[in-house]
């Protein structure tokens, strides 16, 4: 069974744009969530979709949003962006909301200049 | 003080054992867990415990979980270089998201 996906793995984006990353969850899973790790605060949850809803959100200003499809791939998208958004993105794929099995993907570095 | 804490950094020496210690704040805390992350690579599961359960045992991997004194750790039995990464304990009441330390890096002297 193939893993949880993320595209593109790398990203070199300047402050002001805008950036895309795409998650595909594991075949059957429903329930994606998204992280951002970094150094100095390490991982802080972002926000959690199932079934093309968001079911819990994180403490990011509303720069960071996100959505489902109705195939469960998910991506989440970060506007005007900030130095401080060069993280790594992580995704997260489980069954169903709260499962205790979350599969996470390889993550997306995004660098900001 | 953070919701979850670890300590930085662990030394051991390949065939040793490694014991990663965890503390966390929020008694209502239903499952704990242990991820492992790779240098360049996402999260692995390795295991989790339910608040109920005092020990859990998987191969080379022993969790203890202190609930009254909000301790989790992790024993890592004849430590080889590949157990070498970062672990990261991570703590859950509910269906709340997962809320993780800052993680251990293991090193693993040959």
């Amino acid at each position: 069974k193939a893993g949880v996906t993320q595209t593109p793995r790398y990203l070199i984006k300047t402050r002001g744009q805008q950036v895309t990353l795409s998650c595909s969850p594991i075949s059957g899973h429903r329930s994606v969530s998204w992280y951002q790790q970094t150094p100095g605060q390490g991982l802080q949850f972002l926000f959690e979709y199932f079934s093309e809803t968001q079911r819990n959100k994180g403490n990011f200003p509303g720069r960071f949003s996100g959505r489902q499809f109705s195939n469960s791939r998910s991506e989440m998208n970060v506007s005007t962006l900030e130095l401080g958004d060069s993280a790594l993105y992580l995704c997260a794929s489980s069954l169903v909301t709260g499962s205790n099995e979350q599969f996470f993907g390889p993550g997306t570095r995004l660098t900001v200049l | 003080g953070e919701d979850v804490e670890q300590s930085l950094f662990l030394s051991v020496r390949e065939g040793d054992s490694s014991v990663i210690n965890c503390t966390y704040t929020d008694s209502s805390s239903t499952y704990l867990y242990w991820y492992k992350q790779e240098p360049g690579a996402g999260l692995q599961l390795l295991t989790y415990i339910f608040s109920n359960m005092d020990m859990k045992q998987d191969q080379r991997l022993t969790v203890l979980l202190n609930k009254k004194d909000k301790h989790l750790s992790l024993r890592i039995a004849d430590t080889q270089t590949g157990d070498s990464a970062i672990y990261f304990c991570a703590r859950r009441s509910g269906n709340t998201p997962l809320v993780f330390g800052k993680g251990t890096r293991l090193s693993v002297i040959a």
